[in-house]
């Protein structure tokens, strides 16, 4: 099983700022999804990543966004300029198998 | 019509009994079918996943998946307090593999 850690935590900003998440597999994977969680609401996918490419984005990953692997290693989202609507829980996923993914635990995202 | 809809409960059942958790969809070009975990602000922890139509067990954990009704059930035996959380169902087909996900199933087991 993939493992996953999420930086930071949580993370709280004022509407406008720009954030940035990591996540850090254990091991070397080349296919990468984020998805978001707004509380009570179900897990949305945002984007999928595939060998240093954008393979697959919703209509929720608007031009705000951007996702990177800036070191071969790390991956990150980024979101440019902030809205009260982005505050929810974002989590990475990295593909095991081609039908399995497992989540990372996770960033909890407030803007205020 | 929702893709993917699953009744958020909550369900409330005592130790030792045995749960029945349902979801149903639309898009027909779902192959792969999977059950996660979730407890309160973590991660979707993976359960269990199924390719197609049938059946899987996995210790007190069954899953099946019936395309032709586009309906999928994991049912909990022996139900633990251990085993309360949210049961989140998910899909995917096609090429990326995305997961298309249910509201969750609230589930508390009460000792």
């Amino acid at each position: 099983e993939p493992e996953v850690t999420q930086t930071p935590s949580h993370q709280v900003t004022q509407m406008g700022q720009e954030v940035i998440l990591r996540c850090v597999p254990i091991s070397n994977h080349l296919y990468f999804y984020w998805y978001r969680q707004i509380l009570g609401q179900k897990v949305e996918f945002l984007v999928s990543f595939y060998n240093n490419e954008i393979s697959e984005k919703s209509e929720i990953f608007d031009d705000q966004f951007s996702v990177e692997r800036p070191d071969g290693s790390n991956f990150t989202l980024k979101i440019r300029s902030t809205k009260l609507e982005d505050s929810a829980m974002y989590f990475c996923a990295p593909r095991g198998t081609p039908e399995t993914q497992y989540f990372g635990p996770g960033t909890r995202l407030l803007v205020l | 019509q929702k893709e993917v809809e699953q009744d958020p409960g909550p369900l409330s059942v005592p130790e030792g009994a045995i749960v029945s958790l349902n979801c149903t969809y639309s898009n027909s070009a779902f192959q792969y079918f999977m059950w996660y975990r979730q407890y309160s602000r973590k991660g979707p922890e993976l359960l269990m996943y199924t390719y197609s139509s049938g059946n899987k067990e996995d210790g007190r954990f069954t899953a099946q998946v019936d395309k032709s009704s586009k309906y999928i059930s994991l049912f909990i035996r022996d139900s633990q307090p251990s085993d309360s959380a949210t049961y989140l169902c998910a899909m995917s087909g096609g090429s990326n593999y995305k997961l298309t996900f249910g509201k969750g199933t609230l589930l508390t087991v009460n000792p």
